[in-house]
């Protein structure tokens, strides 16, 4: 299995400021078809995940453009350029280049 | 908007079968699309356990394939999970989603006697 490893876990931000998770998998997740399929989720509490990115970089339609992904092969970046409250809640970097899919531990956003 | 509701039984005692409906709206399940199950034990995180495509084509977790079963529906625009030989382990919310663009809400399944 594909181990995707997130840093940092827990992330206490400035409203207003950036922030930038890091996800690292164990292979490449460079796909046979070409792709990457890499994706980034947010789950507020209490609620079901969110995607917000998707291979790499494809923001989904409705997400703020506050939310960027970037990286290549083994490594991956998400960033949120200024924090806001709404913000708050855990962020998973995702894979389903290969099977099984797996998921990064999380990484818990809170505000300082 | 595609929505999807996930419902079953709250609490299965241990060695039984938890089975759980995924109700597909705002779209068909008869699309080329893939179907997933995705479940999160209580204050941890993710764990994709398998999906279906509506042609009947199916993959697992091999972490779990032994106890998984997952069956679609057309007709009723619905795909379910059956896992068997439950513990306290496999107590977590279950998530239906398709690919991890929309997901359902979740429902907690609690294993215990």
């Amino acid at each position: 299995d594909i181990v995707m490893t997130q840093t940092p876990l827990s992330s206490p931000v400035t409203l207003g400021q950036p922030a930038s998770i890091s996800c690292r998998s164990s292979q490449s997740l460079v796909n046979s078809d070409g792709n990457t399929y890499l994706s980034w989720l947010q789950q507020r509490p209490g609620q079901p995940p969110r995607l917000l990115i998707y291979k790499i970089s494809n923001r989904l339609s409705g997400v703020p453009d506050r939310f960027s992904g970037s990286g290549a092969g083994t490594d991956f970046t998400l960033k949120i350029s200024r924090v806001e409250a709404e913000d708050v809640g855990v962020y998973y970097c995702t894979q389903a280049s290969q099977l099984p899919y797996t998921f990064g531990q999380g990484t818990k956003l809170e505000i300082k | 908007q595609v929505q999807l509701q996930a419902s079953g039984p709250g609490l299965v005692k241990p060695s039984g079968t938890l089975s759980l409906t995924c109700a597909v709206s705002g779209g068909f399940i008869s699309t080329n699309n893939w179907w997933s199950w995705v479940r999160q034990p209580p204050g941890k995180g993710l764990e994709w356990i398998g999906e279906i495509h509506h042609s009947g084509k199916t993959n697992y977790n091999p972490s779990l394939k032994s106890r998984v079963s997952i069956s679609v529906d057309k007709s009723k625009n619905q795909f379910s999970l059956n896992l068997s030989s439950v513990t306290a382990a496999d107590t977590a919310v279950y998530f239906c989603a398709r690919e991890r663009t929309y997901w359902g809400q979740g429902t907690l399944v609690t294993v215990s006697s």
